[in-house]
């Protein structure tokens, strides 16, 4: 079965850099765009950008493009974010996501998240 | 970008009560339009894809309507697991954007 299992919580001081994994299992990693959402507490949900495995290619919400970056290791079918120069207003449960190929192309799979803390 | 306007945020309903929820877009995004439930703690769960078809293992109680700018979420008879907030995403282009949520709860 497909399933995206992530990191585990990180406590982080304002002005660091956080690096979270997504490990996939159950599908073709390279055939799934792979996006990343996060939930600050008790908040809606946000879109910070996508990576497509195959090549590389990523896309970032216009408000992440100079703080994220997102990779991937095809060897090991793991995706990856890294959010620099954090700050308290970044602390959120951080997701992984699969697109899935069906129409309207839905978010199908989700990680189970990640808690970052960001707190001096 | 797509600006997704999602009514209402919360609403007190009562188990068996048929509910709906809505959806628009600041621009047309035809049939591109999925819907989620998620409960405290737990990732969102898929619902609903392409405005109205039925995710696999989904409750049949649960349906989607629209197209264009407007869109529906109608629960037909609300059971007790299904106090939950609900989001509207659209993916019709990047940014992606989702609704603001709508939060059930028990009246």
């Amino acid at each position: 079965q497909v399933q995206l299992v992530q990191s585990g919580a990180e406590v982080k001081k304002p002005g660091a850099s956080v690096k979270v994994s997504c490990k996939a299992s159950g599908f073709t990693f390279t055939v799934y765009h792979m996006h990343w959402v996060r939930q600050a507490p008790g908040q809606g949900l946000e879109w910070m950008g996508w990576i497509n495995p195959n090549t590389g290619g990523t896309h970032f919400a216009q408000r992440f493009q100079d703080r994220v970056t997102m990779t991937r290791d095809t060897s090991i079918n793991t995706a990856y974010m890294e959010l620099n120069s954090l700050k308290p207003d970044d602390t959120a449960v951080y997701y992984c996501v699969r697109e899935g190929l069906m129409g309207a192309a839905p978010f199908d799979h989700w990680g189970q998240g990640t808690l970052v803390t960001v707190s001096s | 970008d797509i600006q997704m306007t999602q009514s209402p945020s919360s609403l007190a309903v009562s188990v068996g009560d048929r509910v709906t929820i809505t959806c628009r877009a600041s621009q047309s995004i035809a049939s591109y339009l999925n819907w989620y439930q998620q409960k405290p703690g737990k990732a969102p769960k898929l619902l609903i894809y392409a405005a109205s078809t039925l995710e696999s293992g989904v409750p049949s109680r649960f349906s989607g309507s629209g197209y264009g700018t407007d869109f529906t979420l109608t629960i037909s008879s609300l059971q007790p697991e299904d106090f939950a907030t609900y989001f509207c995403l659209q993916s019709y282009t990047v940014p992606r954007a989702f609704g603001q949520g709508t939060n059930l709860e028990i009246k």
